[in-house]
Protein backbone atom coordinates (compact mmCIF):
# COMPACT_ATOMS: atom_id res chain seq x y z
CA UNK A 1 0.00 0.00 0.00
CA UNK A 2 1.14 3.16 -0.75
CA UNK A 3 1.79 5.87 1.95
CA UNK A 4 0.68 9.20 3.31
CA UNK A 5 1.82 11.37 0.41
CA UNK A 6 1.70 15.39 0.38
CA UNK A 7 2.42 17.62 -2.44
CA UNK A 8 4.06 20.65 -2.47
CA UNK A 9 7.29 18.78 -0.74
CA UNK A 10 8.87 22.55 -0.39
CA UNK A 11 7.66 25.89 -0.60
CA UNK A 12 8.59 29.19 -0.76
CA UNK A 13 6.30 32.01 0.00
CA UNK A 14 6.24 35.87 0.86
CA UNK A 15 4.71 37.82 3.68
CA UNK A 16 0.83 38.36 3.13
CA UNK A 17 0.53 35.68 0.40
CA UNK A 18 -1.89 32.55 1.02
CA UNK A 19 -0.84 28.68 0.58
CA UNK A 20 -2.85 25.41 0.05
CA UNK A 21 -1.25 22.19 0.65
CA UNK A 22 -2.21 18.99 -0.03
CA UNK A 23 -2.30 15.51 1.75
CA UNK A 24 -3.26 11.94 0.23
CA UNK A 25 -3.88 9.58 2.82
CA UNK A 26 -3.62 5.93 2.68
CA UNK A 27 -6.22 3.68 0.87
CA UNK A 28 -9.10 3.07 3.19
CA UNK A 29 -7.70 5.89 5.62
CA UNK A 30 -11.07 7.79 6.25
CA UNK A 31 -9.50 10.67 8.61
CA UNK A 32 -6.88 13.23 8.20
CA UNK A 33 -5.44 15.24 10.60
CA UNK A 34 -2.57 17.75 10.46
CA UNK A 35 0.29 19.18 12.47
CA UNK A 36 2.65 22.07 12.50
CA UNK A 37 6.11 21.60 13.25
CA UNK A 38 8.71 24.35 14.55
CA UNK A 39 11.86 24.04 16.34
CA UNK A 40 10.61 26.75 18.96
CA UNK A 41 6.77 25.06 19.48
CA UNK A 42 7.75 21.36 18.40
CA UNK A 43 4.46 19.29 17.25
CA UNK A 44 1.66 20.89 17.35
CA UNK A 45 -2.31 19.75 16.18
CA UNK A 46 -3.82 21.92 13.72
CA UNK A 47 -7.27 20.04 12.66
CA UNK A 48 -8.59 16.53 12.09
CA UNK A 49 -11.11 15.78 9.16
CA UNK A 50 -12.98 12.81 8.69
CA UNK A 51 -16.06 12.27 6.50
CA UNK A 52 -15.45 15.62 5.08
CA UNK A 53 -16.38 17.38 8.09
CA UNK A 54 -13.70 18.77 10.89
CA UNK A 55 -13.81 17.03 14.05
CA UNK A 56 -10.94 18.42 15.85
CA UNK A 57 -9.40 21.63 15.90
CA UNK A 58 -6.36 23.23 17.55
CA UNK A 59 -5.10 26.20 18.85
CA UNK A 60 -4.25 28.18 15.60
CA UNK A 61 -5.93 31.49 14.42
CA UNK A 62 -8.52 31.37 11.81
CA UNK A 63 -6.25 31.98 9.30
CA UNK A 64 -5.37 27.95 9.02
CA UNK A 65 -8.12 26.22 7.79
CA UNK A 66 -8.46 23.23 5.90
CA UNK A 67 -10.83 20.51 4.22
CA UNK A 68 -11.73 17.29 2.94
CA UNK A 69 -12.99 15.94 -0.07
CA UNK A 70 -15.36 12.84 -0.26
CA UNK A 71 -12.31 10.60 -1.26
CA UNK A 72 -10.32 11.53 2.23
CA UNK A 73 -8.09 13.61 0.47
CA UNK A 74 -7.37 17.20 1.86
CA UNK A 75 -6.26 20.26 1.76
CA UNK A 76 -4.86 22.94 4.12
CA UNK A 77 -5.29 26.33 3.50
CA UNK A 78 -2.77 29.27 5.14
CA UNK A 79 -3.69 32.70 4.38
CA UNK A 80 -2.37 36.19 5.14
CA UNK A 81 1.03 34.48 6.05
CA UNK A 82 3.41 35.31 8.44
CA UNK A 83 7.38 34.92 9.28
CA UNK A 84 6.16 32.38 11.96
CA UNK A 85 4.13 30.29 9.81
CA UNK A 86 7.48 29.17 8.58
CA UNK A 87 7.81 25.43 9.49
CA UNK A 88 7.01 21.97 8.59
CA UNK A 89 3.08 20.90 7.92
CA UNK A 90 2.89 17.33 8.11
CA UNK A 91 -0.15 15.16 7.55
CA UNK A 92 -1.12 12.00 9.01
CA UNK A 93 -4.03 9.69 8.15
CA UNK A 94 -5.99 7.17 10.26
CA UNK A 95 -8.10 4.20 9.49
CA UNK A 96 -11.08 5.05 12.10
CA UNK A 97 -12.13 1.50 13.68
CA UNK A 98 -15.01 2.31 15.35
CA UNK A 99 -14.43 2.94 19.34
CA UNK A 100 -11.14 3.12 19.37
CA UNK A 101 -8.37 5.36 18.62
CA UNK A 102 -5.75 4.29 15.60
CA UNK A 103 -2.69 4.71 14.86
CA UNK A 104 -1.81 7.90 12.78
CA UNK A 105 0.80 7.39 9.60
CA UNK A 106 2.12 10.45 8.93
CA UNK A 107 3.58 11.42 5.15
CA UNK A 108 6.96 13.57 4.45
CA UNK A 109 5.74 16.95 5.57
CA UNK A 110 5.30 20.00 3.41
CA UNK A 111 8.38 22.67 4.33
CA UNK A 112 7.15 26.21 4.01
CA UNK A 113 9.43 29.02 4.11
CA UNK A 114 8.16 32.34 4.66
CA UNK A 115 9.88 35.08 3.74
CA UNK B 1 -4.71 18.54 29.49
CA UNK B 2 -2.62 15.61 28.34
CA UNK B 3 1.73 16.18 28.52
CA UNK B 4 4.03 14.23 27.79
CA UNK B 5 7.55 14.80 28.78
CA UNK B 6 11.39 14.13 27.17
CA UNK B 7 13.47 14.96 29.39
CA UNK B 8 16.90 13.99 27.21
CA UNK B 9 16.98 16.88 24.83
CA UNK B 10 20.24 15.54 22.95
CA UNK B 11 21.89 11.72 23.53
CA UNK B 12 25.03 10.67 21.98
CA UNK B 13 26.40 7.05 22.14
CA UNK B 14 28.58 4.88 20.53
CA UNK B 15 27.99 2.22 17.94
CA UNK B 16 26.86 -1.05 19.76
CA UNK B 17 26.04 0.40 22.64
CA UNK B 18 22.56 0.23 24.33
CA UNK B 19 20.46 3.51 25.32
CA UNK B 20 17.18 4.04 26.58
CA UNK B 21 15.23 7.09 25.84
CA UNK B 22 13.01 8.36 28.35
CA UNK B 23 8.79 9.44 28.50
CA UNK B 24 6.65 10.71 31.11
CA UNK B 25 3.38 11.53 30.59
CA UNK B 26 0.44 13.29 32.14
CA UNK B 27 -3.47 12.65 31.58
CA UNK B 28 -6.65 12.25 33.33
CA UNK B 29 -8.08 9.75 30.76
CA UNK B 30 -7.99 6.35 31.99
CA UNK B 31 -8.23 5.36 28.39
CA UNK B 32 -5.25 6.62 26.20
CA UNK B 33 -2.75 5.08 24.03
CA UNK B 34 0.87 5.90 24.04
CA UNK B 35 3.03 5.87 20.95
CA UNK B 36 6.98 6.15 19.55
CA UNK B 37 8.07 7.73 16.63
CA UNK B 38 11.23 8.04 14.62
CA UNK B 39 11.89 11.36 13.10
CA UNK B 40 15.37 10.85 10.78
CA UNK B 41 16.94 13.99 8.81
CA UNK B 42 13.97 13.50 5.83
CA UNK B 43 11.17 14.60 8.12
CA UNK B 44 8.49 12.05 7.85
CA UNK B 45 7.52 10.75 11.52
CA UNK B 46 7.78 7.07 11.44
CA UNK B 47 5.84 5.32 13.28
CA UNK B 48 7.55 2.42 15.86
CA UNK B 49 4.96 1.31 18.65
CA UNK B 50 1.38 1.84 19.69
CA UNK B 51 0.36 0.76 23.68
CA UNK B 52 -2.90 0.69 25.32
CA UNK B 53 -3.30 2.40 28.49
CA UNK B 54 -5.06 -1.33 29.94
CA UNK B 55 -1.81 -3.25 28.54
CA UNK B 56 0.84 -3.00 30.32
CA UNK B 57 2.63 -5.69 28.41
CA UNK B 58 6.43 -4.75 27.43
CA UNK B 59 7.46 -5.37 24.27
CA UNK B 60 10.30 -6.47 22.23
CA UNK B 61 10.98 -6.44 18.54
CA UNK B 62 14.31 -6.86 17.14
CA UNK B 63 16.62 -4.06 18.92
CA UNK B 64 13.66 -2.26 20.05
CA UNK B 65 12.11 -2.60 23.58
CA UNK B 66 9.54 -1.03 25.39
CA UNK B 67 8.81 -0.53 29.24
CA UNK B 68 5.39 0.57 30.01
CA UNK B 69 5.09 1.81 33.49
CA UNK B 70 1.26 3.12 34.79
CA UNK B 71 2.52 3.50 38.44
CA UNK B 72 5.52 6.06 37.29
CA UNK B 73 3.46 7.10 34.05
CA UNK B 74 6.65 6.42 32.33
CA UNK B 75 6.88 4.55 28.80
CA UNK B 76 10.49 4.15 28.06
CA UNK B 77 12.12 3.03 25.04
CA UNK B 78 15.14 1.59 24.58
CA UNK B 79 17.68 0.47 21.59
CA UNK B 80 20.30 -2.79 22.26
CA UNK B 81 23.07 -2.84 20.36
CA UNK B 82 22.72 0.93 18.52
CA UNK B 83 23.99 1.26 14.74
CA UNK B 84 24.69 4.78 12.98
CA UNK B 85 21.29 4.17 11.08
CA UNK B 86 19.27 4.38 14.68
CA UNK B 87 20.47 8.34 14.46
CA UNK B 88 16.96 10.28 14.14
CA UNK B 89 14.79 12.24 16.65
CA UNK B 90 12.62 9.86 18.41
CA UNK B 91 9.13 11.33 19.55
CA UNK B 92 6.92 9.29 22.52
CA UNK B 93 3.31 10.76 21.56
CA UNK B 94 0.06 10.47 23.96
CA UNK B 95 -3.96 10.64 22.48
CA UNK B 96 -7.07 9.82 24.26
CA UNK B 97 -10.01 8.16 23.35
CA UNK B 98 -12.57 10.23 22.15
CA UNK B 99 -13.24 13.54 21.06
CA UNK B 100 -10.82 16.12 21.07
CA UNK B 101 -8.17 14.01 23.16
CA UNK B 102 -7.64 11.83 19.75
CA UNK B 103 -5.13 14.08 19.05
CA UNK B 104 -1.72 13.40 19.11
CA UNK B 105 0.15 15.27 21.93
CA UNK B 106 4.24 15.15 21.17
CA UNK B 107 6.84 15.33 23.22
CA UNK B 108 9.67 17.71 22.61
CA UNK B 109 11.85 14.95 21.36
CA UNK B 110 15.27 13.25 21.89
CA UNK B 111 18.00 13.47 19.34
CA UNK B 112 19.95 10.41 19.38
CA UNK B 113 22.91 10.29 17.62
CA UNK B 114 24.83 7.19 17.06
CA UNK B 115 28.63 7.55 16.56
CA UNK B 116 30.82 5.15 14.72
Amino acid sequence: KAGVTQTPRYLIKTRGQQVTLSCSPISGHRSVSWYQQTPGQGLQFLFEYFSETQRNKGNFPGRFSGRQFSNSRSEMNVSTLELGDSALYLCASSLVASGMTDTQYFGPGTRLTVL
Amino acid sequence: AQKVTQAQTEISVVEKEDVTLDCVYETRDTTYYLFWYKQPPSGELVFLIRRNSFDEQNEISGRYSWNFQKSTSSFNFTITASQVVDSAVYFCALSGSSGSARQLTFGSGTQLTVLP
